[in-house]
């Protein structure tokens, strides 16, 4: 069965204090690797996708990287909008899945003034 | 392009009654999924469908839980005499091509009393 794990659960930084939140992940056939952000009380807004290892993507202070184990999104000089649950998600080519993904826990990350 | 869209955002229910969902996905995109999400934790996947084909049910799709998605374009979560355990965020989410990024909708937040 596909897991995915986010550390750590909570992460309190101070604004620009760079940062960065992990996403380990045990799959059959990795098909690509999603970062979302959601809101509290809101559904998730997609930030990026990852298919292979050494792949990097860059959206003003954030980065996401990708190994073969694992995941990567780096926040660089944060800022207290940036605060909100980071979500990860795999999306396999096991079994008969046609597309689901399977999220870890999230990390809920907090940006102090 | 709005976005996806679901109705109710909020709905209240005595345990027992049935209620009912509503997603409208991004026009373009065939393809709809609906997850549910309960608190401090990441989305969960319930079922997929690719025009109006349901392709794939989760194992917490109880009997109680019926989707649809006539002609293709809206769906509906039916869920029949609702339990405590139900309350959750229902969210669905619609995407372009198989494995591409799924983009989520508001939400609609179950409270079973």
């Amino acid at each position: 069965e596909d897991q995915v794990t986010q550390s750590p659960e909570a992460l309190r930084l101070q604004e620009g204090e760079s940062s960065s939140l992990n996403c380990s992940y045990t799959v059959s056939g990795l098909r690509g690797l999603f970062w979302y952000r959601q809101d509290p009380g809101k559904g998730p807004e997609f930030l990026f996708t990852l298919y292979s290892a050494g792949e990097e993507k860059e959206k003003e202070r954030l980065k996401a990287t990708l190994t073969k184990k694992e995941s990567f999104l780096h926040i660089t000089a944060p800022k207290p909008e940036d605060s909100a649950t980071y979500l990860c998600a795999v999306h396999t080519a096991g079994g008969t899945s046609y597309g689901k993904l399977t999220f870890g826990q999230g990390t809920i990350l907090t940006v102090h003034p | 392009d709005t976005g996806v869209s679901q109705d109710p955002r909020h709905k209240i229910t005595k345990r027992g009654q049935n209620v009912t969902f509503r997603c409208d996905p991004i026009s373009e995109h065939n393809r709809l999924y609906w997850y549910r999400q309960t608190l401090g934790q990441g989305p969960e996947f319930l079922t997929y469908f690719q025009n109006e084909a349901q392709l794939e049910k989760s194992r917490l799709l109880s009997d109680r839980f019926s989707a649809e998605r006539p002609k293709g374009s809206f769906s509906t979560l039916e869920i029949q005499r609702t339990e405590q355990g139900d309350s959750a965020m229902y969210l669905c989410a619609s995407s372009l091509s198989l494995g591409s990024e799924q983009y989520f909708g508001p939400g609609t937040r179950l409270t079973v009393t």
